[in-house]
């Protein structure tokens, strides 16, 4: 059973700062990896897809990697803002087309 | 132009009561799915269709009920509300296995 685990589950940086965010699944037979954005009462935003083949994706000033073979994922947030506060959440996606979510990581970007 | 949406945003119902909550996505996507997200923010996918075909079914309980009148669209019916069943449900859409995109939620609340 595809288990997804996301650290650290709480993150408060100074505006400007680089950071990572890390997400760990346990079956890394994945079809591909899904990053997303949560602002509070609102819905979910991607910010970016990484198939099983690929090894990163960047968007901006996101970046986010996959190692396959060890189960994890990274999500290199550059010249951190205080509009990038939110929850962020990474989902993989298995061979049955459903995302297995992790439990997020809740990011304050304080000015 | 929104690409996923749902209505009603917010529902608030008495335990016993039947409710629906109505789906739809301009996106031309194949498969549709319902998300629920639980008071600890954690997500996990209900059903999924594709193509107007029941897909994924994650032994959620018999009183919900989807239905999919065509490929672009996927109604959640409810019946007998429990309290338990308290929670933000999110629809999505995406092309098989591809970007999942999501709606705004519906935050449902059984007294």
């Amino acid at each position: 059973k595809q288990e997804v685990t996301q650290i650290p589950a709480a993150l408060s940086v100074p505006e400007g700062e680089n950071l990572v965010l890390n997400c760990s699944f346990t079956d890394s037979a994945i079809y591909n990896l899904q990053w997303f954005r949560q602002d509070p009462g609102k819905g979910l935003t991607s910010l970016l897809l990484i198939q099983s083949s690929q090894r990163e994706q960047t968007s901006g000033r996101l970046n986010a990697s996959l190692d396959k073979s060890s189960g994890r994922s990274t999500l290199y947030i550059a010249a951190s803002q205080p509009g990038d506060s939110a929850t962020y959440l990474c989902a993989v996606n298995g061979n049955t087309d459903k995302l297995i979510f992790g439990t997020g990581t809740r990011l304050q970007v304080f000015p | 132009d929104t690409a996923v949406s749902q209505t009603p945003k917010y529902l608030v119902t008495q335990m016993g009561n039947d409710k629906s909550i109505k789906c739809e996505q301009n996106l031309g996507h194949d498969t549709m799915y319902w998300y629920k997200q639980d008071s600890k923010k954690f997500l996990k996918i209900m059903f999924s269709y594709n193509n107007k075909e029941l897909i994924i079914n994650e032994t959620v309980p018999n009183r919900f009920s989807p239905k999919s009148p065509d490929k672009a669209h996927l109604n959640l019916h409810i019946n007998s509300l429990e309290l338990g069943d308290s929670a933000v449900y999110f629809c999505a859409s995406s092309q098989v296995s591809h970007e999942q995109f999501f709606g705004p939620g519906t935050r449902l609340t059984v007294l």
